[in-house]
């Protein structure tokens, strides 16, 4: 049992350039979610799915795409990358947010030049 | 190393000590509170949570209590050991008919042997 799997661990990017971190889970849970987190800041919610062919906006969702085709995978993607998208990035899922914690990956960590 | 926190509200506690840490939470409709460790280079690992219909929760030498009145959360830790040194973050979930699980800005919390 892996838990929530993102890949890469660290990628560095030129401004202008499009890129996709994924994020794997392997414990059939319905709730994903994307966060990034900034030095001195915690974690802020870009996007969110509550199922397959679901998803919805966070807190930041601008320069951000998702999409959710099975239960196990929702990648992120970066549509032209900026230096303030310079961040650590953090996937996380869960059973149902309702009342049930969610389980985090490791992070992607970004550079954008 | 990680970069993550360094702006960080820090809490100093001597080792064997119990530890205090609080939460201001945003939303008087939120209805489910989590707390959340994340030593350096890693994610966010769940420690406790607590719904809104409850006042007080207890685990392993970690107790939250929630205050709704004034909105708001502390995680209480117990003989605080040096592996306790780490960011600790509450998140809540802001709506009762929405998904959205969003993070406090953090507080660093640091053992003195």
């Amino acid at each position: 049992n892996a838990g929530v799997t993102q890949t890469p661990k660290f990628q560095v990017l030129k401004t202008g350039q499009s890129m996709t971190l994924q994020c794997a889970q392997d414990m059939n849970h319905e709730y994903m979610s994307w966060y990034r987190q900034d030095p001195g800041m915690g974690l802020r919610l870009i996007h969110y799915s509550v199922g397959a062919g679901i998803t919805d906006q966070g807190e930041v969702p601008n320069g951000y795409n998702v999409s959710r085709s099975t239960t196990e995978d929702f990648p992120l993607r970066l549509l032209s990358a900026a230096p303030s998208q310079t961040s650590v990035y953090f996937c996380a899922s869960s059973i149902r947010p309702s009342n049930q914690p969610q389980h985090f990956g490791d992070g992607t960590r970004l550079s954008i030049l | 190393g990680e970069s993550v926190g360094l702006h960080l509200p820090t809490l100093s506690v001597q080792e064997g000590d119990n530890s205090i840490i609080n939460c201001a939470y945003s939303n008087s409709a939120s209805d489910y509170f989590i707390w959340y460790k994340q030593e350096s280079g890693k994610g966010p690992q769940f420690i406790i949570d607590i719904r809104s219909n409850m006042d007080k929760r207890q685990g392993q030498r970690v107790t939250v209590l929630l205050n709704k009145t004034v909105k708001h959360l502390s995680l209480q830790i117990a003989a605080t050991q040096p592996g306790d040194s780490a960011v600790y973050f509450c998140a809540e979930k802001v709506d009762s008919s929405a998904s959205k699980i969003i993070f406090g800005s953090g507080t660093r919390l640091s053992i003195r042997p």
